[in-house]
């Protein structure tokens, strides 16, 4: 059984530049939630996408979008980038009550 | 609203003391209770989780965790530490529907462990 992945590892954007985050689901969820955790903070919950429809927002500006597609991958898409943008994103996939978690991937905006 | 609290942002052991790492919450109804492990620079791992019965649960790496309801607190415990449990832990509510399911994190509790 293949976990979740998150690709990239890392990367380096500059301010004002769009970004695009991908998440491949563990087998058999139809569920994936994204998580941003700034450092020195715990994740807080962006978004989740349910069979290819978002189920549910946390406290995010519209710039912060996704897609789940029907492989149920998903991507997170994060426009306009801001400073404050620096963090580990993390998705979760699920197909109940327990979320697990990808490795996430470091944003570094300059 | 639903919240997570973990008081202690630092917590500093001896190797080979005991640790008991704190948890409480604010949850409407009986809540799933996670706890979280993560190294400097990587993602998170599940060390317990409750969803119900036995209110001790035990987790990998020898730690274990006791949910009381009175109390509304989930505290991570383990009898002797190891150089190697020094890292950030996280205790997580998942809040369940109405609403969307999604886990609400505390801010963490940062471990060291002095040789």
């Amino acid at each position: 059984e293949t976990g979740v992945t998150q690709s990239p590892t890392h990367l380096i954007k500059t301010r004002g530049q769009q970004v695009t985050l991908r998440c491949s689901s563990q087998s058999g969820h139809n569920t994936v939630s994204w998580y941003q955790q700034a450092l020195g903070q715990g994740p807080q919950f962006i978004f989740q996408y349910y069979r290819e429809e978002e189920n549910g927002r946390g406290n995010f500006p519209p710039r912060f979008s996704g897609l789940q597609f029907p492989n149920y991958s998903s991507e997170l898409n994060v426009n306009a980038l801001e400073l404050d943008d620096s963090a580990l994103y993390l998705c979760a996939s699920s197909d109940d009550y327990e979320q697990y978690f990808g490795p996430g991937t470091r944003l570094t905006v300059t | 609203a639903q919240s997570v609290t973990q008081p202690d942002i630092h917590i500093t052991v001896s190797e080979g003391a005991s640790l008991e790492l704190r948890c409480n919450y604010s949850y409407g109804a009986t809540p799933y209770l996670f706890w979280y492990v993560q190294s400097p620079g990587q993602g998170l791992q599940l060390l317990l989780k409750y969803f119900s019965g036995d209110t001790l649960v035990q987790g990998i790496k020898g730690f274990e965790a006791e949910f009381k309801r009175s109390q509304s607190s989930f505290n991570l415990r383990k009898p002797s530490v190891h150089w190697s449990d020094a890292a950030e832990y996280f205790c997580a509510v998942g809040a369940r529907p109405p609403g969307t399911y999604k886990y609400i994190f505390g801010t963490g509790t940062r471990l060291k462990v002095l040789a």
